[in-house]
């Protein structure tokens, strides 16, 4: 199984802040997508990434989300202004493939206070 | 103000008892389901998938069993161990070309006692 890692495992930050967030695929991936999940409910989808630009998101994205990947390793989730709500576990998860399993990593999780 | 959390399906057996873990998914139109295990504090793990051209699939101590007319999968594991207590999600493909996104269901917490 591909190994990902998520850093920081814990970010606690004011409200209004900016975070990034940070995935590192530990083997060569093309795809790469962000899934939050707030605490005691379920994974929800947030955005894909394949050759450096966005190929799906979902309503939760909106323009306080950015992705990149800045250093063709790296695979950042920046939000730019926090709000109380943001908090949750953010999930980086890779493929291999556009039909291939998706391999999730550890998690952030973010508190906004 | 504090989310409250869904109330999750609770599934308890005993150990050494075989489990049976059901989803219902919602798009007709899937056609790539995986089943994923969550313990407290970590990240969705993959345990086993199934494409919609089959509708079984078996792992080790797990099998998979897809339903397409009623749009039900189950994920049943054998010879349950302690350390299968976890939730457990069911997760869709959606979307027939390019990048597909998963959507997950509510999860099913699976308690197993010694």
């Amino acid at each position: 199984e591909p190994e990902v890692t998520q850093t920081p495992s814990h970010q606690v930050t004011q409200m209004g802040q900016e975070v990034i967030l940070r995935c590192v695929p530990i083997s060569n991936h093309l795809y790469f997508y962000w899934y939050r999940q707030i605490l005691g409910q379920k994974v929800e989808f947030l955005v894909s990434f394949y050759n450096n630009e966005i190929s799906e998101k979902s309503e939760i994205f909106d323009d306080q989300f950015s992705v990149e990947r800045p250093d063709g390793s790296n695979f950042t989730l920046k939000i730019r202004s926090t709000k109380l709500e943001d908090s949750a576990m953010y999930f980086c998860a890779i493929g291999t493939d556009s039909t291939d399993t998706q391999y999730f990593g550890p998690g952030t999780r973010l508190t906004v206070l | 103000g504090e989310s409250v959390g869904l109330h999750l399906p609770t599934l308890s057996v005993q150990e050494g008892d075989n489990s049976i873990i059901n989803c219902a998914y919602s798009n007709s139109a899937s056609d790539y389901f995986i089943w994923y295990k969550q313990e407290s504090g970590k990240g969705p793990q993959f345990i086993i998938d199934i494409r919609s051209n089959m509708d079984k699939r078996q792992g080790q101590r797990v099998t998979v069993l897809l339903n397409k007319t009623v749009k039900h999968l189950s994920l049943q594991i054998a010879a349950t161990q302690p350390g299968d207590s976890a939730v457990y999600f069911c997760a869709e493909k959606i979307g027939n070309t390019g990048f597909q996104k998963l959507v997950f269901g509510t999860g099913t917490r699976l308690l197993v006692s010694p």
